[in-house]
């Protein structure tokens, strides 16, 4: 199954700025998915997102607060944009195994907003 | 839709004691079943899966068999130890290939 490196692990940031967080799949795929796990809870899905297209954004996301790129069929980023302190969680970035083999995830970012 | 419903917690465990965590699901076909751990600090992992009816799943001494008349997916583990402390959670991939995660039980294992 693929190896995926996230980072940064965790991070401590202001409201209002902005955190880029980026995720290394060591090979091709042509789907990468974020998610959110807020504190307590289970995992929600943010987006899908296709190399060579925009990303696919679920029910109560958008696109100004998480934009996500897609360079290539081994890289990802998500960024968290004008935070605040309810955007405090884990984020993590997964890809889809081979046939029915589950999901793949990063080791996830923590974030917490001050 | 899919979706998985799952066994609230926290669940607190003295060592070597038997341990279920209760998971169902509703689905259309045939889903592949899953279930996922997270150790503190660390990201999820892949514990087992069953893709078919009455397929047992196993690793790390935890299985969970796929039922399909009870539409269920329990984890089950004989003697649990400390380093089993974690959050499980169930999962199914559907039809639709997406993935429905259930919201996660908390293990702590004291010794």
């Amino acid at each position: 199954s693929a190896v995926i490196s996230q980072k940064p692990s965790r991070d401590i940031c202001q409201r209002g700025t902005s955190l880029t967080i980026q995720c290394q799949v060591d090979s091709q795929v042509t789907m990468m998915f974020w998610y959110r796990q807020q504190p307590g809870q289970s995992l929600t899905l943010i987006a899908t997102a296709n190399q060579g297209s925009e990303a696919t954004y679920e029910s109560g996301f958008v696109i100004d607060k998480f934009p996500i790129s897609r360079p290539n069929l081994t890289f990802s980023t998500l960024t968290v944009s004008n935070m605040s302190p309810e955007d405090s969680s884990i984020y993590l970035c997964s890809v889809p195994g081979q046939g029915a083999n589950g999901y793949t995830f990063g080791s996830g970012t923590r974030l917490t907003v001050v | 839709g899919d979706s998985v419903t799952q066994m609230e917690g926290p669940v607190t465990l003295s060592e070597e004691a038997f341990l279920t965590i209760n998971c169902t699901y509703t689905a259309t076909g045939y889903p592949s079943l899953f279930w996922y751990v997270q150790y503190p600090g660390e990201g999820l992992q892949l514990l087992l899966k069953a893709t078919k009816a009455d397929d047992k799943g196993s690793n790390k001494g935890f299985e969970a068999t796929y039922r399909k008349e009870t539409t269920s997916f329990h984890l089950e583990k004989g003697s649990v130890q400390v380093s089993d402390s974690a959050v499980y959670f169930c999962a199914l991939i559907g039809s639709s290939n997406q993935f429905y995660f259930g919201t996660g039980t908390s293990l702590t294992v004291i010794p």
